[in-house]
């Protein structure tokens, strides 16, 4: 079975900062995908972005980045000059690639505070 | 931009109680999940459904749930008996391909207290 562990329950940064949210994971299989969703107080959970195991570029969307470690099993979320609207729980996912509806499996959330 | 919804936002119900949570899936898309996030523990998969039925379910999702599409927009979650260990945040989701080839929407949550 699949694991995703988020070990840091709360961060904060201030704005304009950068910060790294850890994501480790374990799985036996080689073909998956990685998320990172986020969800603001009260509101929906967003995806924020997605990896594909099979790539070895990192994946990037505007001020969010990814360092992908395969070897590692690691994939941490890289947020650039934080915003306060950046303040949400994220969640890390893991959903193996074998079939197009497998469940997501997701860590525990970090809490990130920006402050002002 | 259209979006999953679900309610209520917050129920709080009696143990031993039944309760229907209520989600609004985005109109085009095919395959609909539950999600529950128990208090500082790990959001979880409860079940996924496509085709007018489960096609996956978790070990929590036993005889105690059920899920419905009753009329083409809904897609419910029915807790029978509810117990103190359901109380949890629980997460309806759509996807137009499946999780993994398109990108799964979530609703915010309805929040589920059993007293």
């Amino acid at each position: 079975a699949q694991t995703v562990t988020q070990s840091q329950p709360e961060m904060s940064v201030q704005e304009a900062e950068t910060v790294t949210l850890s994501c480790t994971y374990d799985t036996s299989e080689s073909n998956y995908y990685l998320f990172w969703y986020k969800q603001p107080p009260s509101r929906q959970m967003i995806l924020v972005i997605r990896q594909e195991a099979y790539k070895q570029q990192n994946a990037t969307e505007n001020r969010f980045s990814v360092n992908f470690q395969k070897a590692a099993k690691s994939f941490s979320l890289k947020i650039s000059d934080s915003q306060l609207g950046d303040t949400a729980m994220y969640f890390c996912a893991f959903m193996s690639r074998n079939s197009g509806n497998t469940p997501l499996v997701f860590g525990k959330g970090t809490r990130l505070s920006v402050i002002a | 931009e259209p979006e999953v919804t679900q309610t209520p936002s917050h129920q709080v119900t009696q143990m031993g109680q039944e309760v229907i949570l209520r989600c609004v899936p985005i109109s085009n898309h095919l395959y609909f999940y539950w999600y529950r996030q128990i208090l500082g523990q790990k959001v979880e998969f409860l079940v996924s459904f496509y085709n007018n039925e489960i096609s996956e379910k978790s070990e929590i999702f036993d005889d105690q749930f059920s899920v419905e599409r009753p009329d083409g927009s809904n897609f419910t979650l029915k807790i029978r008996s509810t117990k103190l260990e359901d109380s949890a945040m629980y997460f309806c989701a759509s996807s137009e391909t499946g999780q993994g080839l398109g990108e799964a929407f979530f609703g915010q949550g309805t929040r589920l207290t059993v007293v």
